[in-house]
């Protein structure tokens, strides 16, 4: 079985140039998260989708970064400007239908370098 | 609001001494708790969870964990560990009901040969 599948692995990018990044989820995974990671610290969500619906963007800084996931499957996050705080790695997990107790399994997530 | 304390942000054992990676947790209600591990480079790997029933968890790679309720408590475990082990372990909390998944901050492990 595929595993969640992100592209770019890695992207440097000026400041104020925007940037988007891929995820392919688990077949069947209808739960989808995007995740922040910065370095030396634990993730932090982002946005969660329920299929095509985001049911939790309350972490998303909406001034800059946007989210879609059309027809509930692959989904794309976009940095438009990306600032050098941006600077992370972005990891986007999925989780099939059921109840809360089923495991996330994570992408291997993409670098962004903004300089 | 969920919270995931994990208050060392190192250990260093030697290989064949046991491993322990503590974790510490704030719900509402009874927890779901995971752990994960992340080797450079790489994205989040589950190790194991607990639900509900026995406080002894067993997962991969010989690792367990044990849950207690009283100390609000979710410790990693691993009687003897390996240099292959040394990586960055998660600890990590769901409420009943909810989706979302809170992360402490992580722990380096190494270990040495």
């Amino acid at each position: 079985e595929a595993g969640v599948v992100q592209s770019p692995r890695y992207k440097i990018i000026e400041k104020k140039q925007p940037v988007a990044f891929w995820c392919n989820p688990i077949s069947g995974h209808n739960t989808l998260y995007w995740y922040l990671q910065n370095l030396g610290q634990g993730p932090e969500l982002l946005i969660r989708y329920e299929n095509e619906e985001a049911v939790d963007d309350s972490q998303l800084p909406k001034d800059r970064f946007s989210a879609e996931r059309l027809k509930g499957v692959d989904s794309t996050l976009k940095i438009q400007p990306a600032e050098l705080g941006d600077s992370a790695v972005y990891l986007c997990a999925s989780s099939p239908p059921g109840t809360p107790n089923t495991e996330a399994f994570f992408g291997q997530g993409t670098r962004l370098t903004v300089v | 609001a969920q919270s995931v304390a994990q208050p060392e942000d190192q250990v260093n054992v030697a290989e064949g001494n046991p491993l322990t990676v503590k974790c510490t947790y704030s719900v509402s209600g009874n927890p779901y708790l995971f752990w994960y591990v992340q080797y450079p480079n790489r994205g989040l790997q589950f190790l194991l969870k607990y639900i509900t029933g026995d406080n002894l968890v067993k997962g991969s790679y010989g690792f367990e964990a044990e849950f207690n309720k009283s100390q609000t408590s979710f410790h990693l475990k691993k009687p003897s560990a390996l240099v292959s082990d040394s990586a960055l372990y998660f600890c990590a909390v769901r409420e009943p009901g909810d989706y979302k998944l809170s992360f402490g901050a992580g722990t380096t492990v190494t270990v040495r040969a």
